[in-house]
């Protein structure tokens, strides 16, 4: 398997601009998390999926971010506008999660955004 | 409500010499427990994870941790480093699904020769 696999590796833009990031999962797993990672702020939850619904939002900072998972084998998160302090690294994980948890997440090498 | 601590930003030491990085944990019931290694500009691999079968857990390049609910600790160590362990690592505490997670702020593992 090819493992998690997240697109652009690294993008650069303006600020204003639409930024959409992708993921797509390991086969066979039903959970998808995206996580930001920072100086600041170190590692943080944003959105997780079960079965490509959305499980808990809590961590999505504004309305500017929005997640979406239409299939098994893909996940985006967009930022419309983009902003200077979006700036940081974003991670795309899955697991196959059961019921009876403890099931470690496989992480994507990550998309390094920085906006201008 | 869950958190994790890790109680150095940054730990040094000479290779060959014994690694110990501190985790204490905060949960109102049975945690799930991991250790992840971040290498620079890598994604985070999964070191070990704690599943209540055994307190002390054996993970990969030689890691272990030894879970102990009385101190609510879970310190992950080494008898010997390698130069190439040189890289932060994050406790991490989940809930029973094992979908939200609470990530350490990491702890960076210098490693000198």
């Amino acid at each position: 398997d090819a493992g998690v696999i997240q697109s652009p590796r690294h993008e650069v833009t303006e600020m204003g601009q639409e930024v959409t990031l992708r993921c797509k999962p390991i086969s066979g797993h039903n959970s998808l998390f995206w996580y930001r990672q920072t100086m600041m702020r170190g590692l943080e939850l944003l959105i997780y999926f079960n079965n490509n619904v959305p499980i808990d939002d809590s961590g999505m900072p504004e309305d500017r971010f929005s997640a979406k998972m239409p299939n098994a084998s893909f996940s985006t998160l967009k930022i419309q506008p983009s902003e200077p302090r979006d700036s940081a690294v974003y991670f795309c994980a899955s697991s196959s999660a059961r019921t009876s948890g403890y099931n470690e997440q496989f992480f994507g090498p990550g998309t390094r955004l920085t906006v201008l | 409500a869950q958190s994790v601590t890790q109680l150095d930003s940054h730990v040094s030491v000479s290779e060959g010499t014994p690694v110990l990085l501190r985790c204490n944990y905060s949960s109102s019931y049975s945690p799930s427990l991991f250790w992840y290694v971040q290498h620079p500009n890598k994604g985070l691999q999964l070191l070990l994870k704690y599943t209540s079968a055994a307190t002390l857990v054996k993970g990969i390049n030689g890691f272990e941790a030894e879970f102990k609910k009385s101190e609510t600790s879970f310190h992950l160590t080494k008898p010997s480093a390698h130069m190439s362990d040189a890289a932060e690592y994050f406790c991490v505490v989940s809930d029973l699904g094992g979908f939200k997670t609470i990530f350490g702020a990491g702890t960076r593992l210098f490693v000198k020769a």
